[in-house]
């Protein structure tokens, strides 16, 4: 098994809602990032959480609050987004450096739209 | 901070011919890892090829391969036999620790 599982695919919400995207894998991977991306651009680093651990928060503003129960599921919650944040939100998972198969895998993203 | 720079917009090429992207990246450290991904319209993050930065050979992937410069810090992907297929967005992607960056992209365009 070599995916990385995002739930929803697309989400609409408005700017007083609150919800959650999910990212699911099960390669054993113990980093998981989530990226966020805009069209036509590349994906930016948001978060990393290494063995359950955040140990990366790209100055992310607090309306996103990531959270990793275990080694193999990441969320996202979001609250009281702006219509700026309408985006790709790609989730991926590794082995953490050192290992063999350093490459992230990634899931196929949740569009999500700020209404 | 690492930076990834790919100064290649877009690319045009036309199917059965050769072409070749290029990336160079500015890192302090020795030990990291260097990636490309391509991103077809359907968005899925696909890994293409990886070179580890303590080996000194290309890596080799079918018709994709790697001209990897490390004092020069220069990363570029040639792709063979060029296939409609290969049509899409291509982004070289650094790592070091648990730390993945990526460039701006080039989107490859294949002529029938």
């Amino acid at each position: 098994d070599t995916e990385v599982t995002q739930t929803p695919k697309h989400l609409v919400m408005g700017m007083t809602n609150k919800k959650s995207l999910k990212c699911e894998q099960h390669m054993g991977h113990r980093a998981m990032y989530w990226y966020k991306q805009k069209a036509k651009k590349p994906p930016e680093l948001m978060f990393v959480y290494s063995y359950e651990k955040l140990s990366i928060n790209e100055s992310v503003p607090s309306r996103f609050s990531p959270e990793c129960p275990n080694s193999s599921l990441l969320n996202l919650h979001l609250h009281a987004l702006q219509p700026e944040d309408s985006a790709l939100y790609l989730c991926a998972s590794s082995h953490p450096r050192g290992q063999t198969n350093t490459e992230a895998f990634f899931g196929q993203g949740t569009r999500l739209t700020v209404v | 901070a690492q930076t990834v720079t790919q100064s290649q917009p877009e690319m045009s090429v036309q199917e059965a011919e050769t072409v070749t992207l290029s990336c160079t990246y500015d890192t302090s450290e020795s030990d990291y890892y260097l990636f490309w991904y391509k991103q077809p319209p359907s968005r899925q993050m696909i890994l293409v090829i990886r070179q580890e930065a303590y080996k000194q050979q290309n890596a080799t992937e079918n018709r994709f391969s790697v001209n990897f410069q490390k004092a020069a810090k220069s990363f570029s992907l040639k792709i063979s036999d060029s296939q409609l297929g290969d049509a899409a967005m291509y982004f070289c992607a650094y790592r070091s620790a648990n730390d993945m960056r990526f460039g701006a992209g080039t989107r490859l365009t294949v002529k029938p």
